[in-house]
Order: structure tokens, then C-alpha cells, then sequence
């Protein structure tokens, strides 16, 4: 058990609706990076927070925001969904947000979009 | 830009065999290298960073600036070894940037 919880684990959801995927960081990490992982796709990085505020930002579309909360956990909204967003998503966090500090990973949430 | 290619999807070997998944990186200053590992039905978790210059589970990688690479190497691969491995690169801008991953599958 790496410490970051993520809920829900599965989610089926029909296109055009809207969903939040939580994520829990270990205790004490800061930092929180959120990833898709489609087939073929690997794992792209959408975004990362540190203490509450976004760091840095990858191929996350405008349909979906995320946001780091004052106990640190995070949350990715997912907006006008599309059967393409069907996908793994996983959390990330770590003490530091640079340098060679180890990512801990969540188990992730598998989307499903009908 | 920051980019991490593995440009093999799966590498199948057999048991006792010798194992080297690459990993080629783009990134314009000092990056930070690590390879990550999935088990089945596990989550990803850390393997080694080219910091520590350490052997994990028999497994090195070294980093070779002039090519821009960081190859995962195994003398003797083992069963257990079958999992989905990640190069990953965290550079200047602090993200944390995966390949996309390289199956490995050992044979008996």
C-alpha cells in the first residue's frame, strides 16, 4: 500500500455528464500529479500541485480542471465527457515537487464513458 | 520540450536470458531519471533513480548524457521480473514525465 487513496476505483458515466476523481496523498506529501493512461497512450501527465498551488501543467484539455485543497487532497473534475476520455487516471504524490524525490501512485480510477 | 521515448512495447525473453529496456530522453539541461515498475495488478512504484546508482532486484540503468539515454539492464532475467516498466524525467519545470512503458515478458 503506497499511502494515496483514490475514489472511486470504477466509474461509468454517459457522455456530456460530469465527474470528480478524488485522490488522498500520503500523509505529509505535498505535491500531487494527476495522469491518464489510454491504450497505446502510456501514461500522460496532466497536471501537478504543490502545497495547494498548480506547478505545472501537461496536455490536460479545457473540459478538465483540478484543484489541491487545504488538507492537501485533490481533486480532477472531468466536464462534457467524450467516449475518448475513457481512460485510467492516476494520482501521484510526493514530498518535494522537484529533484529526485519518488512519486507514490494511487491504484487509480478506471473511466468509462458510454 | 521534455520527452521520454521506450520505443519497444514489449520486450520477450527467456528465463536466465539478459534484459535491457531502453530509454531515450530529450530535455535541453540536467534531468532527473528514474524507472518505474507495474506488476500485475499492482500500482506503479519507484525502481531506481540515476541519482542512487544503485542495483535494485539485479536491475542497473545508467546514464549516458552524450546518447540521451537511461537503459534498464538485467544480466539474468527471472519470471517475477514480467511487469510493465516506465522511464520517467522530471526536469527544470518539475514535471514528472513517463514514457509509455515497456512490457516485459520472461518465459520459462
Amino acid at each position: 500500500d503506497s499511502g494515496v487513496t483514490q475514489t472511486p476505483k470504477h466509474l461509468i458515466t454517459a457522455t456530456g455528464q460530469r465527474v470528480t476523481l478524488r485522490c488522498s496523498p500520503r500523509s505529509g506529501d505535498l505535491s500531487v500529479y494527476w495522469y491518464q493512461q489510454s491504450l497505446d497512450q502510456g501514461l500522460q501527465f496532466l497536471i501537478q500541485y504543490y502545497n495547494g498551488e498548480e506547478r505545472a501543467k501537461g496536455n490536460i484539455l479545457e473540459r478538465f480542471s483540478a484543484q489541491q485543497f487545504p488538507d492537501l487532497h485533490s481533486e480532477l473534475n472531468l466536464s462534457s465527457l467524450e467516449l475518448g476520455d475513457s481512460a485510467l487516471y492516476f494520482c501521484a504524490s510526493s514530498v518535494l515537487d522537484r529533484g529526485h524525490t519518488e512519486a507514490f501512485f494511487g491504484q487509480g480510477t478506471r473511466l468509462t464513458v458510454v | 520540450a521534455q520527452r521520454v521515448t521506450q520505443p519497444e512495447k514489449l520486450l520477450s525473453v527467456f528465463k536466465g536470458a539478459p534484459v535491457e529496456l531502453k530509454c531515450n530522453y530529450s530535455y535541453s539541461g540536467s534531468p532527473e531519471l528514474f524507472w518505474y515498475v507495474q506488476y500485475s495488478r499492482q500500482r506503479l512504484q519507484l525502481l531506481l533513480r540515476h541519482i542512487s546508482r544503485e542495483s535494485i532486484k539485479g536491475f542497473t540503468a545508467d546514464l549516458n548524457k552524450g546518447e540521451t539515454s537511461f537503459h534498464l539492464k538485467k544480466p539474468f532475467a527471472q519470471e517475477e521480473d514480467s511487469a510493465m516498466y516506465y522511464c520517467a524525467l522530471r526536469g527544470a519545470t518539475n514535471k514528472l514525465i513517463f514514457g509509455t512503458g515497456t512490457l516485459l515478458a520472461v518465459q520459462p
